[in-house]
C-alpha cells in the first residue's frame, strides 16, 4: 500500500487559494488518488479523486504530476466554512481497495 | 437519498459493559465499512463488506470485537467487554463497491468507555 505524506496542518484568510500538497513516492501504477474532507463530529466528505493530470469539480482542482509521486489539493477562494480536516488517500480498485486514511491536514481559514 | 444512518450518536459505558452499533448503509451500496477514529487521527479500517461476507478483517480485535451484515444490507458492531481504550469515534461508511469505491460516511458513534 502506498503510504502518503501530508503537512499536518495550514493556515489561510478568506478568499485565498489554498493548495495541499500530498507525498506518494511509492505509488502503484493501479493506484488512484483521493480525497477527502472532514469537519468536526462528522465523518470524511469525498472530495475528489483522479489518476494522472488535472481533474476539477464544483468543489476542488486535483493536480497530478506525470510521475504521479505527489499531489495537490487546490482549494478556489476558501471561505471560514472550510475549515476542515484534508485526507489523501492512495490505492487500487477492485480487489480490495483498502481505504486507509493518514493524519490528514487540518486546515484553518481565518476571516 | 438518505445517506448512512448510525445510531446511537453517542453512548457511554462504564468498562467491562458491553455495547453496539447500528448502521444503515445507502440503498443499493454493496459495500459496508467499519472505522475507529481516535482523537486527532484519521480513521482506521476494522471491517469491510461486500454485501453479506466480511473480506477485510484483519485489523478487528477479534477478542472482543465482532461484527454481522445480516441480508448484506444493516450491519452491527459490538465491542464485549469494553475497554477504556476503546474511546473513540466508530464511523460507518458504505458504497456502490466493484471499481466505485467513493465512501459515504454516517455521523459515526461517540463512545466513551469510563
Amino acid at each position: 500500500l502506498a503510504k502518503t505524506t501530508q503537512p499536518i496542518s495550514m493556515d489561510s484568510y478568506e478568499g485565498q487559494e489554498v493548495n495541499i500538497t500530498c507525498s506518494h513516492n511509492n505509488i502503484a501504477t493501479n493506484d488512484y488518488i483521493t480525497w477527502y474532507q472532514q469537519f468536526p463530529s462528522q465523518g470524511p466528505r469525498f472530495i475528489i479523486q483522479g489518476y494522472k493530470t488535472k481533474v476539477t469539480n464544483e468543489v476542488a482542482s486535483l493536480f497530478i504530476p506525470a510521475d504521479r509521486k505527489s499531489s495537490t489539493l487546490s482549494l478556489p477562494r476558501v471561505s471560514l466554512s472550510d475549515t476542515a480536516v484534508y485526507y489523501c488517500l492512495v490505492g487500487a480498485f477492485g480487489g480490495g481497495f483498502k481505504t486507509i486514511f493518514g493524519a490528514g491536514t487540518r486546515l484553518f481559514v481565518k476571516a | 437519498e438518505a445517506g448512512v444512518v448510525q445510531s446511537p450518536r453517542y453512548k457511554i459505558i462504564e468498562k467491562k459493559q458491553p455495547v453496539a452499533f447500528w448502521c444503515n448503509p445507502i440503498s443499493g451500496h454493496n459495500t459496508l465499512y467499519w472505522y475507529r477514529q481516535n482523537l486527532g487521527q484519521g480513521p482506521e479500517l476494522l471491517i469491510r463488506y461486500e454485501n453479506e461476507e466480511a473480506v477485510d478483517d484483519s485489523q478487528l480485535p477479534k477478542d472482543r470485537f465482532s461484527a454481522e451484515r445480516l441480508k448484506g444490507v444493516d450491519s452491527t458492531l459490538k465491542i464485549q467487554p469494553a475497554e477504556l481504550g476503546d474511546s473513540a469515534v466508530y464511523l460507518c461508511a458504505s458504497s456502490l463497491g466493484g471499481n466505485n469505491e467513493k465512501l459515504f460516511f454516517g455521523s459515526g458513534t461517540q463512545l466513551s468507555v469510563l
